[in-house]
């Protein structure tokens, strides 16, 4: 039971256009929210957070959205970068609990 | 402070053997996670610490998994009797839960192979 879902495995983007992931969820319990980046052999590196109380947040070239009558989420990237070509793993957890629940990636290619 | 700390980085062993990995959180962060990632997945929770207290442990983790954090430092997973289902990339994270919400922050893995 995939509770956090990540539709397109993969995204083209060009150099200094917008980049934009998508999230969907299903546990209604969820009430914050994660993106994080993934290098190949690195660990995951935290990006950006939204809490259910807000619909968006904002940080540098990084916007998160959420919907939540649509239990949607979005990530933004504007201007997208080749430094950003990587995956990128939405994660959500409730309130009770510690542990992330994750999506199971979009990877994302930044072309020059 | 260097971040979360894994080792060994790489770990090819064969089908029956037992493997231990450690687990060094920030030092000051007193949670601390345990996950598994396989390919074309996200990772999948396994266990959780809150100091030294195992507090939560995912069906996933079966009989052969047992995990400890001594003193609520660093962190040991095991596995015993090792399968060639359990090859992935077993990933360890921390948090300071100190009320609100901080996000965790991942060390860079243990890549597991069973030949």
């Amino acid at each position: 039971d995939q509770q956090v879902k990540q539709n397109s495995p993969s995204l083209s983007v060009q150099e200094g256009r917008i980049s934009i992931l998508n999230c969907d969820y299903t546990n209604s319990m969820f009430d914050y929210f994660l993106w994080y980046k993934k290098y190949p052999a690195e660990g995951p590196t935290f990006l950006i957070s939204i809490s259910s109380i807000k619909d968006k947040n904002e940080d540098g070239r990084f916007t998160v959205f959420l919907n939540k009558s649509a239990k949607h989420l979005s990530l933004h990237i504007v201007p997208s970068q080749p430094g950003d070509s990587a995956v990128y793993f939405c994660a959500a957890q409730t309130g009770t609990a510690s542990k992330l629940t994750f999506g199971t990636g979009t990877r994302l290619q930044v072309t020059l | 402070d260097t971040g979360v700390s894994q080792d060994p980085r790489h770990k090819i062993t064969k089908r029956g053997q037992n493997v231990t990995f450690r687990c060094d959180p920030i030092s000051e962060h007193n949670r601390l996670y345990w996950y598994r990632q396989t390919l074309g997945q996200g990772p999948e929770f396994l266990t959780y610490f809150q100091n030294e207290a195992q507090l939560e442990k995912s069906r996933l983790l079966s009989d052969r998994f047992s995990a400890e954090r001594p003193k609520g430092s660093f962190s040991t997973l095991e596995i015993q009797r090792t399968e060639q289902g359990d090859s992935a990339m077993y990933l360890c994270a921390s948090s300071l839960g100190k009320g609100g919400r901080t996000e965790a922050f991942f060390g860079q893995g243990t890549r597991l192979t069973v030949v």
